[in-house]
């Protein structure tokens, strides 16, 4: 069993639509949790950063976290085409043990 | 501000080589880590220099090594290249080993 679970898709959405994307993981000692954008051929890009448990929101996304069931989401609020990426979740236990662990990812498509 | 920048983009080697991969972190920052994904995967933690020591390691054999230099930029090595090794290797950085980590373009090797 891999530690971080991550549905591959492809999802694909109209524009306009909310996405939710999601990871479960296994190792309750994760207290770090991120959100990666990745397009095609590029580096991971930075979305949000959480610690806690709860929502945080920035702009049009919001990240959930719930670590009592093990559960993170990302959710995307008035997708656009330009959201079209791969969507890597990533956590880690603590600053001295900063290894981030990643899931396959999603990849998304949002269609005109 | 330059963010995180990898040289070379791409690279081709045949089996049984070696190769060394380049990175510059982002500015102010002194840790540096290193990854590789393969095609429809998500990154894999190869290893994390801080202070021009290795800190953290994960689970990739010693043909993979490593060196940061004073002015925190680092390399990595691959020696005996095999065909699996064919992947995007990405370098992130952050500050005092947090999570918070950016990362760079990535290189793109080829083992044929």
């Amino acid at each position: 069993q891999k530690e971080v679970e991550q549905d591959p898709g492809p999802l694909s959405v109209p524009e306009g639509a909310i996405v939710s994307l999601n990871c479960t993981y296994s190792n309750s000692a994760f207290q770090y949790f991120m959100w990666y954008r990745q397009y095609s051929r590029k580096g991971p890009e930075l979305l949000m950063y959480t610690y806690s448990s709860g929502n945080k929101e920035d702009g049009r996304f919001t990240a959930q976290v719930d670590k009592s069931s093990k559960y993170i989401s990302l959710f995307i609020r008035d997708s656009q085409p330009s959201d079209s990426a791969t969507y890597l979740c990533a956590m880690f236990l603590s600053s001295t043990a900063s290894k981030l662990t990643f899931g396959t990812g999603t990849r998304l498509q949002v269609t005109l | 501000d330059a963010g995180v920048t990898q040289s070379p983009t791409h690279l081709i080697k045949t089996r049984g080589q070696q190769v060394t991969l380049r990175c510059s972190p982002k500015s102010g920052h002194d840790t540096v880590s290193w990854y590789q994904q393969a095609l429809g995967q998500g990154p894999q933690f190869i290893f994390q220099y801080y202070e021009e020591e290795e800190r953290q390691r994960g689970n990739f054999p010693d043909r993979f090594s490593g060196h940061q230099f004073p002015n925190y930029s680092s390399e990595l090595n691959v020696n005996a290249l095999l065909l699996g090794d064919s992947a995007l290797y990405l370098c992130a950085s952050s500050l005092g080993g947090t999570g918070h980590a950016f990362f760079g373009q990535g290189t793109r090797l080829t083992v044929v």
